[in-house]
């Protein structure tokens, strides 16, 4: 069985300023790492992914995340947030040879202040 | 980009009715759909994993004579909400795994979600 963790329900932020969420997970086997955004009333969108090779993954908008196998941990970053980044955040795993079930952490509401 | 549909997406019903929601795969074929179910400010709960050609598969605590899954095709998977309850309202969100031949191994694309409602 495996899952996940998101240290923080909401993280308020003012615009600009730096955001990390906070994302651990538990499994006895190897893992894909996601991280969804969902915005209200809307379905989950991807917003980042590993899969294997280079622990580092980017987004197009900005968002970055680091997978670390020690510390059983996908952090999701961005040094600059807008107003739009305003959203429920979810990470997610999936085990490798168990049909890509996702289970997902409880979420991080960002609210971005002006 | 693979983009997946559900319709409706929000439904209000009367307690003892039956509600289905579809969900459809626009621009590819998934063999693999999945069913979850969010209630408000919580996570997404994985109800079940519907396989186009045999039966769903059901998660622990999910009732399966309650929640009736359909996947008779490559495109499409139907859930049935039967003899819906007040517990029942709550936001559904399907996704379709996309082939694993796609190289895109272990990504899965939601839904927007239907709001059911039962009063």
């Amino acid at each position: 069985a495996q899952s996940v963790t998101q240290l923080d329900s909401q993280v308020p932020v003012f615009e600009e300023a730096p955001v990390e969420l906070r994302c651990n997970y538990s499994s006895s086997v190897s893992v894909y790492l996601f991280w969804y955004v969902q915005y209200p009333n809307q379905g989950l969108q991807l917003l980042l992914k590993y899969l294997s090779g280079s622990t580092l993954v980017e987004s197009i908008n900005g968002f970055e995340a680091e997978f670390n196998k020690s510390q059983t941990s996908f952090h999701l970053r961005k040094p600059s947030v807008h107003i739009s980044d305003t959203a429920e955040y979810f990470c997610a795993v999936s085990e490798k040879a168990a049909g890509n079930k996702l289970t997902f952490g409880g979420g991080t509401r960002v609210l971005v202040k002006p | 980009g693979a983009v997946v549909s559900q319709h409706p997406s929000r439904v209000i019903c009367k307690s003892g009715t039956s509600v289905k929601i579809e969900c459809r795969s626009l621009d590819f074929q998934a063999t693999t759909m999945f069913w979850y179910r969010q209630f408000p400010k919580q996570s997404l709960m994985l109800m079940a994993t519907s396989n186009e050609g045999s039966k769903a598969t059901y998660e622990q605590g999910v009732e399966k004579d309650k929640f009736l899954i359909n996947h008779a095709s490559l495109t499409l998977s139907t859930l049935t909400v039967t003899s819906a309850h007040p517990e029942d309202s709550s936001f559904y969100i399907c996704s379709a795994r996309v082939p694993i031949t796609s190289g895109k191994t272990g990504e899965q694309f939601f839904g927007p979600g239907t709001r059911l409602t039962v009063l």
